[in-house]
């Protein structure tokens, strides 16, 4: 059974730092691109970075309004993908799920999602 | 950035009824558009993609469907379960980018 699921979340100052972790079990998280999509308090999904794999270089993806504050990484020995954030705004408030990407002949899309792990910055 | 205007915004429906969500893409994305079902608290569930392929398990009932660059999920028999929010996201080009959802109504 592919699970995946997040920690790491809480309540962080303006201008601060935390790090999230989404630890996977099921599949062979290594074969994967892996990305963290985040949910502001009652909005719609907003993408924030990817992770392709190693046979893609572990190369990264990041959205512009995170651009230089996260850094998305992995660790394929402990099947861990994570988010670190920097700098953090109270626009960051959100859920953080992580999600993993199908990579077929139809594209590359999220076929499976962890619970999530709420991130709040305020002061 | 590839825009995705999702509509309606919410729906109001009962059971049994036939209901369909659309989505317009600002640019071509050569059919790489999924479908996500959202219900309070919890992560989205991948229900089709590439704009017409039915998920693994995910009930008949669910539909894709595509013209230019209008894509349309459509539910041809409400279920109590189906009472959820509903994403567009097309992973044609980066940013990948989602509609701003559309909240399915018990009505």
């Amino acid at each position: 059974e592919v699970q995946l699921v997040e920690s790491g979340g809480g309540l962080v100052q303006p201008g601060g730092s935390l790090r999230l972790s989404c630890e996977v079990s099921g599949f062979t998280f290594s074969d994967h691109y892996m990305d963290w999509v985040r949910q502001a308090p009652g909005k719609g999904l907003e993408w924030v970075a990817r992770s392709r794999n190693k046979a893609n270089s572990y190369t990264t993806e990041y959205a512009a309004s995170v651009k230089g504050r996260f850094t998305i990484s992995r660790d394929d020995s402990k099947n861990s993908l994570y988010l670190q954030m920097s700098s953090l705004k109270t626009e960051d408030t959100a859920v953080y799920y992580c999600a993993r990407l199908r990579m077929a002949d139809s594209g590359y899309y999220f076929d499976y999602w962890g619970q999530g792990t709420l991130v709040t910055v305020s002061s | 950035d590839i825009q995705m205007t999702q509509s309606p915004s919410t729906l109001s429906a009962s059971v049994g009824d036939r209901v369909t969500i659309t989505c317009r893409a600002s640019q071509s994305l050569t059919n790489w558009l999924a479908w996500y079902q959202q219900k309070p608290g919890k992560a989205p569930k991948l229900l089709i993609y590439k704009a017409s392929s039915l998920e693994s398990g995910v009930p008949s009932r669910f539909s894709g469907s595509v013209s230019g660059t209008e894509f349309t999920l459509s539910i041809s028999s409400l279920q109590p379960d189906d009472f959820a929010t509903y994403y567009c996201h097309q992973y044609n080009s980066y940013p990948v980018t989602f509609g701003q959802g559309t909240k399915l109504e018990i009505k």
